[in-house]
């Protein structure tokens, strides 16, 4: 099992351009997030979702959008990147809320 | 707004030393408590959670953490830290089916 699984690793974008965040895991959880860490401010949730076709927003869900149209897959979309979303973006999944949050390797992006 | 404090930013210890980090949360009623690890350039990885029972708590790695409700804490420790120990921790809250809420973070460097 892969687990969750993010694309690309690492990623620069001009101003203005649109880019989608891949998430997928193999766990067969109802439960993903997104997550964006800066540094000294820990992380916080930019979208969540509970299952296939229900998504909410987070704490910091401006500038983003997401879907579910499986329990596989949670694509995060930026559509006009801003440099205030250069951040590491975290997927991370769950079987129920109680339970602990596996985490993805990350994507790192930059705006410039 | 309910909140995760981590108030040691930066914690510096040689090898040895004990180690104690501080999470404080402004939650009432019942709660699940967990700490997260994230090695460089890693992922976040769970430590230890609680969710009831026993107040102090065993994780991986030789890490303990004790919840104590009067106070809103759940501060972790580890008797004897060990290089490989040098990461980033994460303190996280959440209440019954709502979302995380993680603490800022503290970087421990632990100096050989």
């Amino acid at each position: 099992n892969a687990g969750v699984t993010q694309t690309p690793k690492f990623r620069i974008l001009k101003i203005g351009q649109s880019m989608t965040l891949q998430c997928t895991q193999d766990m067969n959880h109802n439960y993903m997030y997104w997550y964006r860490q800066d540094p000294g401010m820990g992380l916080k949730l930019i979208y969540y979702s509970v299952g296939a076709g229900i998504t909410d927003k987070g704490e910091v869900p401006n500038g983003y959008n997401v879907s579910r149209s499986t329990t596989e897959d949670f694509p995060l979309r930026l559509e006009l990147a801003a440099p205030s979303q250069t951040s590491v973006y975290f997927c991370a999944t769950t079987g129920t809320s109680r339970n602990e949050q596996f985490f993805g390797p990350g994507t790192r992006l930059t705006v410039l | 707004a309910q909140s995760v404090s981590q108030h040691n930013h930066h914690v510096i210890l040689s090898e040895a030393a004990s180690l104690e980090l501080g999470c404080n949360y402004s939650y009432g009623g019942t709660v699940n408590l967990f700490w997260y690890v994230q090695y460089p350039g890693q992922h976040l990885q769970l430590l230890l959670k609680y969710f009831s029972g026993d107040p102090l708590v065993k994780g991986i790695k030789g890490f303990e953490a004790e919840f104590i409700k009067s106070k809103f804490s759940f501060n972790l420790r580890k008797p004897s830290v060990q290089w490989s120990d040098t990461a980033e921790y994460f303190c996280a809250v959440n209440k019954g089916f709502q979302k995380l809420v993680f603490g800022t973070g503290t970087r421990l460097l632990v100096s050989p």
